[in-house]
């Protein structure tokens, strides 16, 4: 138990549906990620929040939104997906941004 | 070129034996360097975390080891064992960013 938990933990989808993801951490963490990780490539950083502020937006493509309601929970909202966005969607937390993360088990994702 | 390489891409080796995995990074400035362990189907889990004052650190059978001036960190595995088998993932802090290596896959056989 890592004290991030991720629901689903698999997902399998359309490109016309809409679907999300959702991240909760009972860690009292302030600073929450997603990350996409797909095989053999490093982890790619997709959004940060820091106390439900989002801090970064790597260049991530409009048909992911991610949604911070509070502190323990993170949304990433999916529309419209493409085949190429089929990976393992990671979501972490830390203490403060950039301390050293505690992640959760993953969703994994295919895009039919 | 990722800022962070990692090398082998996998390994196998049998169960007992002893193992080190290599990054090399070009990330600068250097604040932090930390190995992680993922199994298959789980997230990953942190090992160890080395500031740029810390040449080795240790955490059970697991050591880092860490050469700031040649920029690369290795990870030692001692008399690995079946559970070890996993992928081990280098990231590189320059400060208030992280660099991922794509990691090693070690398969440890009996």
């Amino acid at each position: 138990e890592t004290g991030v938990t991720q629901t689903p933990r698999h997902l399998v989808m359309g490109m016309t549906n809409k679907k999300s993801l959702k991240c909760e951490q009972h860690l009292g963490h302030n600073a929450m990620y997603w990350y996409k990780q797909s095989a053999k490539k490093p982890l790619e950083l997709m959004f940060v929040y820091s106390l439900e502020e989002r801090v970064e937006n790597n260049s991530v493509p409009s048909r992911f939104s991610p949604e911070c309601p509070n502190s323990s929970h993170l949304f990433l909202h999916l529309h419209t997906l493409q085949p190429e966005d089929s990976a393992l969607y990671l979501c972490a937390s830390s203490q403060q941004f950039n301390q050293p993360q505690h992640f959760g088990d993953g969703t994994r994702l295919s895009i039919l | 070129k990722n800022q962070v390489e990692q090398s082998p891409q996998s390994l196998i080796i049998l169960e007992g034996k002893n193992c080190t995995l290599q990054c090399n990074y070009t990330v600068s400035p250097f604040s932090n360097l930390r190995w992680y362990k993922q199994d298959t189907g789980r997230g990953p889990v942190s090992l160890t975390i080395m500031t740029f004052s810390e040449n080795t650190k240790s955490n059970g059978r697991y050591t880092a080891t860490l050469d700031a001036d040649t920029k690369q960190s290795s990870l030692h595995i001692t008399a690995s064992q079946l559970s070890d088998s996993a992928s081990y993932i280098c990231v590189v802090s320059p400060g208030n960013d992280m660099r991922f290596g794509a990691g090693t896959r070690l398969t440890v056989k009996p």
